[in-house]
């Protein structure tokens, strides 16, 4: 059974461009979440999506954003990018809402902002 | 803010000997998940203990959970090299019928280096 997948694996943007991160989460889980971390603030949650809603959002301004596709599939952008936005961009799938049963990490995609 | 404060930061020990992390949080759970991480990679997910549970085992893992102090513990038994990695604790899942939708709070983690 395959992972998570997240596309491209590093990525180096210029600040003031956008950036688009894909997930594949497991075959069969609904539930995607997106994480950032980094050196100082740790791990943050994101957004997470479940049956292509956004459920909740964390406290990221609003030039984050996401989104999921009928078959699971999630996107997360980042307009205007900035050099704090640098960090490991995580995604995670889990087969109900929430995390009732654990989330299943992908390897991440490392965002760096010049 | 931090939820879950793991303790020790930074934990080094020989080979085959036993491993322990503490995790605090503050506010009630559904579940409390750990997880492990190899070198900024993914998160592995160790295991899920909820709120209704004290113990629970998973190999060599052994997770305890006190709600009425609000603190985890994760034991690995005969460490190994391969364990090195940083270790989190998690709150903020939901039940397995919903819930949680804030996301996962991690704390800053355990860095554990187990010396050959």
């Amino acid at each position: 059974k395959a992972g998570v997948t997240q596309t491209p694996r590093y990525l180096i943007k210029t600040r003031g461009q956008q950036v688009t991160l894909s997930c594949s989460p497991i075959s069969g889980h609904r539930s995607v979440s997106w994480y950032q971390q980094t050196p100082g603030q740790g791990l943050q949650f994101l957004f997470e999506y479940f049956s292509e809603t956004q459920r909740n959002k964390g406290n990221f301004p609003g030039r984050f954003s996401g989104r999921q596709f009928s078959n699971s599939r999630s996107e997360m952008n980042v307009s205007t990018l900035e050099l704090g936005d640098s960090a490991l961009y995580l995604c995670a799938s889990s087969l109900g809402p929430s995390g009732g049963y654990g989330y299943t990490f992908g390897s991440g995609t490392r965002l760096t902002v010049v | 803010s931090q939820q879950g404060e793991e303790d020790p930061q930074a934990l080094s020990i020989q080979e085959g000997e036993n491993a322990t992390m503490n995790c605090s949080y503050k506010t009630s759970i559904n579940n409390l998940q750990w997880y492990r991480q190899n070198s900024g990679r993914g998160l592995v997910h160790l295991i899920l203990i909820r709120s209704n549970e004290r113990e629970k085992h998973s190999g060599r893992l052994r997770v305890t959970l006190d709600t009425s102090k609000k603190s985890s513990s994760l034991l690995i038994t005969a460490s190994r090299a391969a364990d090195t990695a940083s270790y989190f604790c998690a709150t903020g899942g939901g039940t397995d019928s919903g819930g949680g939708a804030d996301g996962l709070t991690f704390g800053k983690g355990t860095h554990l280096i187990i010396q050959p």
